[in-house]
């Protein structure tokens, strides 16, 4: 059965301080994993897509990397403004999306 | 990113009412369309997928009579929640992808629905 597990469910940082958002997950047939951010009252929105194990990318300052297990969403020097819930999504042959429950982000100032 | 849009962004109602939720790709050709609906601090529930021109198939769940889902055009998906009550309150969020099954799926900014 897909699965999708993302720690920690709170995350609250300081800002500048750095750290990582953890997406563990078991998909049949990988069609990409994504990352979504999603503010209080809105829809996802569009952050990565990775499709290989090792594949890397960057926006600013979030860095998604991907093993064949897990997927990691670094983030360098925080600010408030990042402060938000962040959704891991595999796709697997049944072309849907599974969702975690999601990483909630809050970055002081 | 392509722009997905929902309308309306809320909406309240009566009992027994039936509601009308718009979801529009505005920038590309949305050949599958999908429904979810998300309950405060839980994460997105699928609720079903619909292919332009298509019946939608809907989530082990999901009442298709209550939920009616319309996929006429390629950049056009409506959810219709018939005879609406108040465990129906919920946000709709709709979400688009293109014809390729790796595609990336982008998100409308939802609909508020509170059913009195």
């Amino acid at each position: 059965e897909d699965q999708v597990t993302q720690s920690p469910e709170a995350l609250r940082l300081q800002e500048g301080e750095s750290s990582s958002l953890n997406c563990s997950y078991t998909v049949s047939g990988l069609r990409g994993l994504f990352w979504y951010r999603q503010d209080p009252g809105k829809g996802p929105e569009f952050l990565f897509t990775l499709y290989s194990a090792g594949e890397e990318k960057e926006k600013e300052r979030l860095k998604a990397t991907l093993t064949k297990k897990e997927s990691f969403l670094h983030i360098t020097a925080p600010k408030p403004e990042d402060s938000a819930t962040y959704l891991c999504a595999p796709r697997g042959n049944t072309g849907k999306l599974i969702f975690g429950q999601g990483t909630t982000l809050q970055v002081k100032p | 990113g392509a722009v997905v849009s929902q309308h309306p962004s809320w909406v309240i109602c009566k009992s027994g009412t039936s509601v009308k939720i718009e979801c529009r790709s505005l920038d590309f050709q949305a050949t599958t369309m999908f429904w979810y609906r998300q309950f405060p601090k839980q994460s997105l529930m699928l609720m079903a997928t619909s292919n332009e021109g298509s019946k939608a198939t809907y989530e082990q769940g999901v009442e298709k009579d209550k939920f009616l889902i319309n996929h006429a055009s390629l950049t056009l998906s409506t959810l219709t929640v018939t005879s609406a009550h108040p465990e129906d309150s919920s946000f709709y969020i709709c979400s688009a992808r293109g014809e390729q099954s790796t595609d990336t799926q982008y998100f409308g900014p939802g609909t508020r629905l509170t059913v009195l």
